[in-house]
């Protein structure tokens, strides 16, 4: 149980486009989900916190204008890059709260963004 | 705030070797403690997780115990294989107040030769 998937796994696009990366529990409800950037060979940094029906709360430093979250239902959040730049490429990460274990974080797999 | 500080890597072992890779951290109240793996191209994998002091976390032959007294919680395996290759994240998780955010360290890269 408890499994997150992305989609897509990975994407190329030219700069100025927007891309769209989902989020899904399969098998759980998740009222929370967290958005994660990671760099190659560094930690992650948390971007976002979505909670489904209301406004997702962004870190300090992230611009909430360029990282649209959207977290619609309880089982999908997407994460639209508006008019991508080369610096966004990066492995962009999801997890999900499941409430019924202890608010554990469940992972997905990343998405790899490479802008051109 | 909270933080965790990891050893740094890269660790290279040869197979069957011991693996201790160091954690603390810094926090307030009783925050819970994980290790995440990360495989190449992958996200990211709980492996083993303690919610209070003294608690022992155990799974696929690592362990790691949270000692309070030294804010603690090195990952230790007696015998590592080829297959345990991947990035070691340290995270700790603070009380309900702070939204279940995890913190974590800046990882530790693991590289096991046959």
């Amino acid at each position: 149980g408890a499994v997150v998937s992305q989609h897509p796994s990975w994407v190329i696009c030219k700069s100025g486009t927007s891309v769209k990366i989902e989020c899904r529990s399969l098998d759980f409800q998740a009222t929370t989900m967290f958005w994660y950037r990671q760099f190659p060979k560094q930690s992650l940094m948390l971007m976002a916190t979505s909670n489904e029906g209301s406004k997702a709360t962004y870190e300090q430093g992230v611009e909430k204008d360029k990282f649209l979250i959207n977290h619609a239902s309880l089982t999908l959040s997407t994460l639209t890059v508006t008019s991508a730049h080369p610096e966004d490429s990066s492995f962009y990460i999801c997890s999900a709260r499941d409430v019924r274990d202890h608010y554990e974080q469940y992972f997905g797999p990343g998405t790899r963004l490479t802008v051109t | 705030g909270n933080s965790v500080t990891q050893m740094e890597g890269p660790v290279t072992l040869s197979e069957e070797a011991f693996l201790t890779i160091n954690c603390t951290y810094t926090a307030t109240g009783y925050p819970s403690l994980f290790w995440y793996v990360q495989y190449p191209g992958e996200g990211l994998q709980l492996l083993l997780k303690a919610t209070k002091a003294d608690d022992k976390g155990s799974n696929k032959g690592f362990e790691a115990t949270y000692r309070k007294e030294t804010t603690s919680f090195h990952l230790e395996k007696g015998s590592v294989q080829v297959s345990d290759s991947a990035v070691y994240f340290c995270a700790l998780r603070g009380g309900e107040t702070s939204g279940s955010r995890l913190t974590f360290g800046e990882g530790t890269q693991l590289t096991v030769n046959p």
